[in-house]
């Protein structure tokens, strides 16, 4: 089954802890990205990578890290989280972003920093 | 720029139609998506125009006009699991805005 997997779906933390989200999807995407979503503000991307090892700065990208070392894989690192990064986070991937090929969304990760 | 203007929200009876607008200021894309949104879910792909007029699939049609910036959503035959949210972006989008939030009543 085509799908994007984001691990883990819940996690509540604290401040200044390091936390990685991992994303993988399972086919063969080009395109990946990364968004958060809050109330009232909509899908911001922070984060996307047109291909392996080319990753790019979205919206708000600030506090926040990513690494592209294989197709399938896209994790999202936050170095050092803080309260204003809780929110509700989708990786997605696409076949090709330039050809507008429609994105793929992951079941989300909700994040708590406490 | 890529601003997109979308009604808030929308509410609807059961059984009825109801058409979601979306304008646009943008230039040098092709065509546009439509996305379905449940509270708490991921968004969904329902359709992609990339040339202008209307695209039937099921209850749901999608029309573009790329000279005018305007595209509308149309949902037929509305159900109640059809309250959602509903985003429209055109391709390499980095914001999708906050969308329409529909609700079908009884």
């Amino acid at each position: 089954e085509a799908q994007v997997t984001q691990n883990p779906r819940y996690l509540i933390t604290v401040t200044g802890k390091k936390l990685t989200v991992t994303c993988s999807q399972n086919m063969n995407h080009e395109y990946m990205s990364w968004y958060r979503q809050d109330p009232g503000l909509g899908l911001r991307q922070i984060y996307y990578s047109m291909n392996v090892e080319v990753t790019d700065k979205g919206d708000v990208p600030e506090g926040y890290k990513v690494s592209r070392k294989e197709k399938r894989n896209f994790p999202l690192i936050l170095e050092s989280p803080s309260p204003n990064q809780t929110s509700l986070y989708f990786c997605a991937s696409s076949l090709d972003r330039a050809l507008g090929q429609p994105q793929h969304f992951g079941d989300g990760t909700r994040l708590s920093i406490l | 720029g890529q601003n997109i203007d979308q009604p808030t929200e929308m509410t609807a009876t059961e059984g009825a139609i109801v058409q979601i607008n979306c304008t646009y200021q943008t230039s040098g894309f092709n065509g546009l998506f439509w996305y379905q949104q449940h509270a708490g879910e991921a968004p969904t792909f329902l359709s992609y125009n990339v040339l202008d007029g209307l695209e039937e699939k099921g209850r749901f049609s999608s029309f573009l006009s790329r000279s005018k910036g305007y595209s509308y959503l149309l949902l037929k035959e509305l159900q109640m699991k059809d309250s959602a949210s509903y985003l429209c972006a055109p391709p390499g989008k980095l914001t999708f805005g906050t969308g329409t939030q529909l609700k079908v009543e009884l």
